[in-house]
């Protein structure tokens, strides 16, 4: 399995910079690593992916290590509209991807 | 929705029933998806597609079965050989082949057992 290591849970006081960890340290040469995240009874949604460069877009930033063995997902200003529970995970050939536990995101306001 | 629907949005079991869980998309992707979720825990994938008439089993497919007859279509069917089918199920689509392709994913059906 692709697996990945996460914080069950994490928290963050609002407009407080976030970041999540991440460790995948089987991860293969040709393995995506991307970010979802859910809401209580949603299915997840996308936030971002990334192969080796760090990547950015409107909803966050994604740090990849050198070795790509870890990764951060970084939320720039934490809303209350952020708590929700974090997934990452790997996109693998065949497309099969494999989430874990995730971490659950709690801001205080 | 993402372009994919699932429904229902709830769903009750009888002992020894089976239930199907419809999901369609359409937006013309090919791969299509099957995750089971338990109260606190991550996605468990069950089936997925990546064409018309084709599928393989994922981590946890037995007491499921499914048909893939048409792109837009994959529908699931818990089956009275799973034993606890209590959980949320997720449908999710993307392109198949393209790792960088994002998954969308459907609002989800609660299967629950009376």
């Amino acid at each position: 399995d692709a697996k990945t290591t996460q914080p069950n849970s994490m928290e963050s006081n609002e407009e407080e910079p976030v970041h999540l960890p991440c460790n995948h340290s089987t991860i293969s040469g040709t393995d995506y690593i991307h970010w979802y995240r859910q809401l209580p009874s949603q299915g997840p949604e996308y936030v971002i992916h990334g192969l080796t460069s760090n990547v950015n877009n409107r909803m966050a930033s994604l740090a990849i290590a050198e070795d790509r063995k870890s990764s951060t997902l970084i939320l720039h200003r934490a809303t209350l509209r952020d708590a929700a529970v974090y997934y990452c995970i790997l996109g693998r050939t065949g497309n099969q991807f494999y989430f874990g536990t995730g971490t659950s995101l709690t801001v205080i306001p | 929705d993402g372009g994919i629907t699932q429904s229902p949005k709830y769903l009750f079991r009888k002992e020894g029933q089976n239930v199907t869980l419809s999901c369609e998309q359409n937006l013309n992707h090919d791969a299509m998806y099957w995750y089971r979720q338990d109260p606190g825990q991550g996605l468990r994938l069950i089936y997925y597609s990546q064409i018309v008439n084709d599928f393989q089993k994922g981590d946890i497919a037995e007491g499921y079965s499914v048909s893939r007859e048409k792109k837009e279509s994959f529908p699931l069917t818990v089956t009275s050989a799973q034993k606890n089918p209590t959980a949320f199920y997720l449908c999710a689509r993307s392109i198949p082949g393209i790792l960088s392709e994002k998954l969308f994913f459907g609002s989800g059906t609660q299967l629950s057992v009376l």
